[in-house]
């Protein structure tokens, strides 16, 4: 399979709580991407850590990722009901092919 | 910022015709363009890698005669869906990364959702 795992697969939180996903993957990267996805849309780049960073912020986004481990996670910060939508992790080779995961559906409530 | 066109949005066509879904860089050029392939509630499968001037390299198991790339200039890529049957109904997305740039972020574009009747 050319994707990696994420979990959870579905999360549900009220408005204003944190809500981490996380992501494993199989081969060397030279960096790890996250994408947010709203329903039938396109995707939307929301932070890239390369495979020698080990923590990087952008606004509510906290990434982390341990090359050891083959794993990251995206932490949104006190959450709102518009960041309810599907995240992607996405890991680049090499060659520059960018492979998924499987996904994790947010679900924020008001 | 950088932006991909990518037309139609949506497209429904009868068993057996051909589909072409275009991909567009409207301001920066990309030498290599990507094709996914998203089924609902499911992730991005890649399926084809797309450079201009040469040949796509197709993902395993992707049959390269019934989906056709074509990335004749720097700001184009194209994808036809040939003799489209109701299992190719699907999200397709194309993304692009800019000539010369070092792999940040890709741009995708909005993506095509074509239903085969």
């Amino acid at each position: 399979s050319q994707q990696g795992e994420e979990d959870p697969q579905a999360l549900s939180i009220q408005e204003g709580e944190n809500a981490t996903m996380n992501c494993s993957y199989k081969t060397s990267i030279n960096n790890l991407q996250w994408y947010r996805q709203n329903s039938g849309r396109g995707l939307v780049h929301l932070i890239l850590i390369r495979s020698n960073e080990r923590e990087k912020h952008s606004g509510r986004l906290r990434v982390t990722l341990d090359t050891s481990k083959k794993s990251s996670s995206l932490l949104i910060t006190a959450s709102r009901a518009a960041d309810t939508a599907s995240y992607f992790c996405a890991t680049a080779n090499q060659g520059g092919k960018l492979i998924f995961g499987q996904g994790t559906e947010l679900s924020v409530k008001p | 910022g950088a932006v991909v066109s990518q037309h139609p949005s949506w497209v429904i066509c009868k068993s057996g015709t051909s589909v072409k879904i275009e991909c567009r860089s409207l301001d920066f050029q990309a030498t290599t363009m990507f094709w996914y392939r998203q089924f609902p509630k499911q992730s991005l499968m890649l399926m084809a890698t797309s450079n201009e001037g040469s040949k796509a390299t197709y993902e395993q198991g992707v049959e390269k005669d019934k989906f056709l790339i074509n990335h004749a200039s720097l700001t184009l890529s194209t994808l036809t869906v040939t003799s489209a049957h109701p299992e190719d109904s699907s999200f397709y997305i194309c993304s692009a990364v800019p000539t010369g740039s070092s792999q940040y972020g890709y741009t995708f574009g909005s993506g095509t959702r074509l239903t085969v009747v």
